[in-house]
């Protein structure tokens, strides 16, 4: 069964530089989520898109801005990285309809802030 | 305290035996809770899902609810080491437009 893509699997940049993070969910799952995960730590959530809408926004810094576009894959914009940003960025979709909530994630991107 | 509460291990257990993986949660109108294995430097993958009170049943796998409880936990029988990972406890609380909040995991150990 098709996963969740994600793009690229590893990144490393300069301080203050822009990264792009994409990600491609589960073909006709309406609903992208990005979660960051720092070493050690749990996935924290940033932001959520619902039918290319942001349905929820949570500890996501201003830098960052995201969206989701008419083909459903999302992009998580990062500027004037700071070394703290390093950490694994997910995305995960889901489908919206019925009872079930259930979340898949892509494999990751490894952001590396020098 | 944190909304989804689960001793970080390591849990050692020897392979065959049962493995007991436990969480609690803050928020008593949680209603969606989730059980994700997650491997070092790997993506998590979602080993169960349970909506409502009682146990649930997937394989080696069996998720058990009590919401009066505000409690969670994933039992693996004949535990294997290839089960040795991070399990994350992850609920969606009321009123969050189903994002994950998770717990901070719990260390399994299988040892030969």
């Amino acid at each position: 069964a098709a996963g969740v893509i994600q793009s690229p699997r590893h990144l490393i940049k300069e301080k203050r530089e822009t990264a792009t993070l994409k990600c491609y969910p589960i073909p006709r799952h309406d609903t992208v989520y990005w979660y960051q995960q720092g070493p050690g730590q749990d996935p924290q959530f940033l932001i959520s898109f619902y039918e290319k809408m942001q349905s929820d926004k949570g500890s996501i810094p201003d830098r960052f801005s995201a969206q989701q576009f008419s083909d459903y894959h999302s992009e998580l914009n990062m500027s004037s990285l700071e070394l703290g940003d390093s950490a694994l960025y997910f995305c995960a979709s889901s489908l919206s309809t019925g009872s079930s909530y259930e979340q898949y994630f892509g494999p990751g991107t490894r952001l590396t802030v020098t | 305290q944190k909304e989804v509460e689960q001793n970080s291990g390591p849990l050692s257990v020897p392979e065959g035996a049962i493995a007991s993986l436990n969480c609690t949660y803050s928020d008593r109108g949680s209603q969606s809770f989730f059980w994700y294995r997650q491997y070092s430097g790997k993506s998590p993958e979602l080993i169960m899902s349970i909506y409502s009170n009682g146990d649930k049943e997937d394989g080696r796998f069996t998720a058990q609810l009590n919401k009066a409880s505000q409690y969670v936990s994933l039992l693996i029988r004949d535990s294997q080491p290839s089960d040795s990972a991070t399990y994350l406890c992850a609920v969606i609380r009321t009123g969050t437009a189903s994002k994950l909040t998770f717990g901070t995991g719990t260390r399994l150990q299988v040892t030969l």
